[in-house]
C-alpha cells in the first residue's frame, strides 16, 4: 500500500524557471491539497481540490497552478519560481472534505524541500 | 478568519514524564485534528477530534468545542515522541469545505 507519495524529494532550481511537484495517492481519496511548511507561518494551504476537474485557491495560491485531470494526481506549478517560494512542499489527502466525520482525516506525504536560487 | 493558537511554543521533558498541550480557535469548527511532525518531517495525523474524547495508547485528545478548545495529553513520554505537535481546525460551509487551519506547534523534546 504506498499511500500517498510526492516527487521529487528534493530540488534546487533558480529563480524564473518552471517547477512541477507531483502527488500522487493510491487510496482513490476525493480531497487533495497542498501546503507550504514555513519556518514563522507553520502550514498553510495553497490550492485544494474536491474532486477530479475540482480545484479550488487556498491562503496563499499566488504564483502557484494545479491541475487534476485524474483523481489520484494532483501536480503543483510554479510557473515562474521565485525566492520566497523556496519552501517545505506538502501534499494531503482526505476520504472527504465535509462530511463532518472522520472521513475528513487528512493523511500526509512526505513533503519536498525546494531550494530556489 | 479563524485563530489558532497552540501552547506552549516549547516543552522539554524528561523521559516519563506527562505533559498536556492546548489548542485554542477562535470560532466554531466542525473539524479538528491533531498532527505530529517527526524530526524527519513527516506528518502523522493523530486525532480527528471535532468534539468529545478520544484515546489511542499513551495519546489522548479532548476537544470542547463550546469552550473552543482541544487538549492533548501525552503520557509516560518517551525520546520517539519528540517533534511538532498541531492542531489545525476546520469549517465546513462556503469555500472552506475541508480546509484545514494550521496552528504555529508545540515543539516537544524528551530527554532520556
Amino acid at each position: 500500500d504506498a499511500g500517498i507519495t510526492q516527487s521529487p524529494r528534493y530540488k534546487i532550481t533558480e529563480t524564473g524557471r518552471q517547477v512541477t511537484l507531483m502527488c500522487h495517492q493510491t487510496w482513490s481519496h476525493s480531497y487533495m491539497f497542498w501546503y507550504r511548511q514555513d519556518l514563522g507561518h507553520g502550514l498553510r494551504l495553497i490550492y485544494y481540490s474536491a474532486a477530479a476537474d475540482i480545484t479550488d485557491k487556498g491562503e496563499v495560491p499566488d504564483g502557484y497552478v494545479v491541475s487534476r485531470s485524474k483523481t489520484e494526481n494532483f501536480p503543483l506549478t510554479l510557473e515562474s519560481a521565485t525566492r520566497s517560494q523556496t519552501s517545505v512542499y506538502f501534499c494531503a489527502s482526505s476520504i472527504s472534505g465535509t462530511s463532518g466525520g472522520s472521513t475528513d482525516t487528512q493523511y500526509f506525504g512526505p513533503g519536498t524541500r525546494l531550494t530556489v536560487l | 478568519g479563524i485563530q489558532v493558537e497552540q501552547s506552549p511554543p516549547d516543552l522539554i521533558l524528561q523521559e516519563g514524564a506527562n505533559s498536556t498541550l492546548r489548542c485554542n480557535f477562535s470560532d466554531s469548527v466542525n473539524n479538528l485534528q491533531w498532527f505530529h511532525q517527526n524530526p524527519w518531517g513527516q506528518l502523522i495525523n493523530l486525532f480527528y477530534i471535532p468534539s468529545g474524547t478520544k484515546q489511542n495508547g499513551r495519546l489522548s485528545a479532548t476537544t470542547v468545542a463550546t469552550e473552543r478548545y482541544s487538549l492533548l495529553y501525552i503520557s509516560s513520554s518517551q525520546t520517539t515522541d519528540s517533534g511538532v505537535y498541531f492542531c489545525a481546525v476546520g469549517l465546513n460551509y462556503g469555500g472552506s469545505q475541508g480546509n484545514l487551519i494550521f496552528g504555529k506547534g508545540t515543539k516537544l523534546s524528551v530527554k532520556p
